[in-house]
C-alpha cells in the first residue's frame, strides 16, 4: 500500500514557540491531505481539511491562525502550530487519499503521528 | 454533520473466541466505512473498508456487515489472536470528502 510519513515522529518546544510538521505522501500524489488531533485514549477529531494550492478547511472550533496548513505540493502538507502553549500538546496524525490510481481507490493512508509536547 | 458511535469502548476474549465492534452512524449520505486499528503511539492502520453498494465484506479472519436501513455496521474478528490486541476505530465517509471516527474500542486478546 501506499506510505505516507511524518516528521518528526516526537517534539518538545517551550510555551510560545512554534512548531511545523511535515506529512508527505512517498510514493503517490495527495490534492488533499487531512490533519487530526488524538488525546490520550481518545478519537481522533478532524481538524482540517489541506488542499493543494488552496487554502486549507479548517473544522469548527479550530483556530485557523494558530494551526497554520500548508499545502504546497502533491506530496507535501506542512502544519505549524504557533504560539504554542501546554493544551496543545497532543497527537497529531495527518492522512492523504490517492485519487484512483495504482488500485488505492481513495482509500486513506495514516501517517505515523507526531507526539508534541509543550512545556 | 456526521455522528459515529461505536461500542464497546473495551472488550477483552480469550484467544481463538471472536470479537465483535459495532457502530452506527446518523448521515444516510455517509458511503464509505473503514475500519482502523491503532497499536500505541502509531498512526491508524486500514484494515478492512465497506462501501454503500455492498452489505458484507471479508478478509480471512475480519468481516464487515454493513445495515444501510438501520444505518450501522460492525467489524468481526474470527480466531483472536494476542496480537489482534489493539485500539479499533470505525469511521464513515461521504465520498471520501472527510471522515468521521468513532470513540474507538480498545481490545485486549487473553492468551
Amino acid at each position: 500500500g501506499a506510505v505516507v510519513s511524518q516528521h518528526p515522529s516526537w517534539v518538545i518546544c517551550k510555551s510560545g514557540t512554534s512548531v511545523k510538521i511535515e506529512c508527505r505522501s512517498l510514493d503517490f500524489q495527495a490534492t488533499t491531505m487531512f490533519w487530526y488531533r488524538q488525546f490520550p485514549k481518545q478519537s481522533l477529531m478532524l481538524m482540517a481539511t489541506s488542499n493543494e494550492g488552496s487554502k486549507a478547511t479548517y473544522e469548527q472550533g479550530v483556530e485557523k491562525d494558530k494551526f497554520l496548513i500548508n499545502h504546497a505540493s502533491l506530496t507535501l502538507s506542512t502544519l505549524t502550530v504557533t504560539s504554542a502553549h501546554p493544551e496543545d500538546s497532543s497527537f497529531y496524525i495527518c492522512s492523504a487519499g490517492s485519487t484512483g490510481t495504482g488500485g488505492w481507490d481513495n482509500e486513506q493512508f495514516f501517517g505515523p503521528g507526531t507526539r508534541l509536547t509543550v512545556l | 454533520g456526521e455522528n459515529v458511535e461505536q461500542h464497546p469502548s473495551t472488550l477483552s476474549v480469550q484467544e481463538g473466541d471472536s470479537a465483535v465492534i459495532k457502530c452506527t452512524y446518523s448521515d444516510s449520505a455517509s458511503n464509505y466505512f473503514p475500519w482502523y486499528k491503532q497499536e500505541l503511539g502509531k498512526g491508524p492502520q486500514l484494515i478492512i473498508d465497506i462501501r454503500s453498494n455492498v452489505g458484507e465484506k471479508k478478509d480471512q479472519r475480519i468481516a464487515v456487515t454493513l445495515n444501510k436501513t438501520a444505518k450501522h455496521f460492525s467489524l468481526h474478528i474470527t480466531e483472536t489472536q494476542p496480537e489482534d490486541s489493539a485500539v479499533y476505530f470505525c469511521a464513515a465517509s461521504k465520498n471520501f470528502n472527510k471522515f468521521y471516527f468513532g470513540s474507538g474500542t480498545k481490545l485486549n486478546v487473553k492468551p
